[in-house]
């Protein structure tokens, strides 16, 4: 059974660069019936899709982030990361990272989720 | 890209059914049927319970129904049960290739 798990920094300054990542286990991340993608959720409001990656690299962001986001795979680990540049008070969400389902484009699995808060 | 519609809450007491909506657009719900439903008790992470729009994955009661017609896609809970009180919400495909989330509707069971 695939499970997801996002770590990182729980608190990050402003204008300063959130870094997480997503580490897969039971399951290779090198699949080509898979993307791998990152969603967030303010504290009390709804689900925001970020973006996904493929194991070969590949990535699409959701148009309103896309000149802040950047998406990584590193294969040998098992692992993607997420990185948003210029953080304001804004970013402070819980931030999940899920398997996406590439013939039918949902998510199937998803991280338990990570709080970052965005404060100096 | 905006988000998809549905509204902020519903409610139900246990035994009856409701229906959550979910309204986008030719560029979104209208021309896919890759649209799915995620169920998000509080304080947890979310769990798909529809996908392509009336499927559901292994393990999900066959009170959990979805459809679409038009721009619009819903969701029916049949047989209300304590348990399905959380948070719902809808996501689709689109024209850009992007994926969109609903606002999510809160359902409570009375």
């Amino acid at each position: 059974q695939v499970q997801l798990q996002e770590s990182g920094p729980g608190l990050v300054k402003p204008s300063e660069t959130l870094s997480l990542t997503c580490t897969v286990s039971g399951g290779s991340i090198s699949s080509t019936s898979y993307y791998w993608d990152w969603i967030r959720q303010p504290p009390g409001k709804g689900l925001e899709w970020i973006g996904r990656l493929s194991f070969s690299g590949s990535t699409y962001s959701n148009p309103s982030l896309k000149s802040r986001v950047t998406m990584s795979v590193d294969t040998s680990k098992n692992q993607f990361s997420l990185r948003l540049s210029s953080v304001t008070a804004a970013d402070t969400a819980v931030y999940y990272c899920a398997r996406h389902v590439l013939a039918t484009d949902f998510f199937d699995c998803w991280g338990q989720g990570t709080l970052v808060t965005v404060s100096s | 890209q905006s988000a998809l519609t549905q509204p902020p809450s519903v409610s139900g007491s246990p035994g009856q059914s409701v229906t959550i909506s979910c309204t986008g657009s030719s560029s979104d719900v209208g021309n896919y049927n890759r649209v799915s439903w995620y169920q998000q008790p509080p304080g947890t992470a979310p769990k798909v319970i529809i996908y392509e729009v009336s499927n559901r994955p292994s393990g999900v009661p066959d009170r959990f129904s979805g459809s679409k017609s038009g721009n619009t896609a819903s969701l029916t809970i049949s047989g209300l049960q304590a348990e399905d009180e959380a948070d719902y919400y809808c996501t689709s495909y689109t024209s850009s290739s992007a994926l969109v989330f609903g606002g999510g509707t809160k359902l409570t069971v009375l």
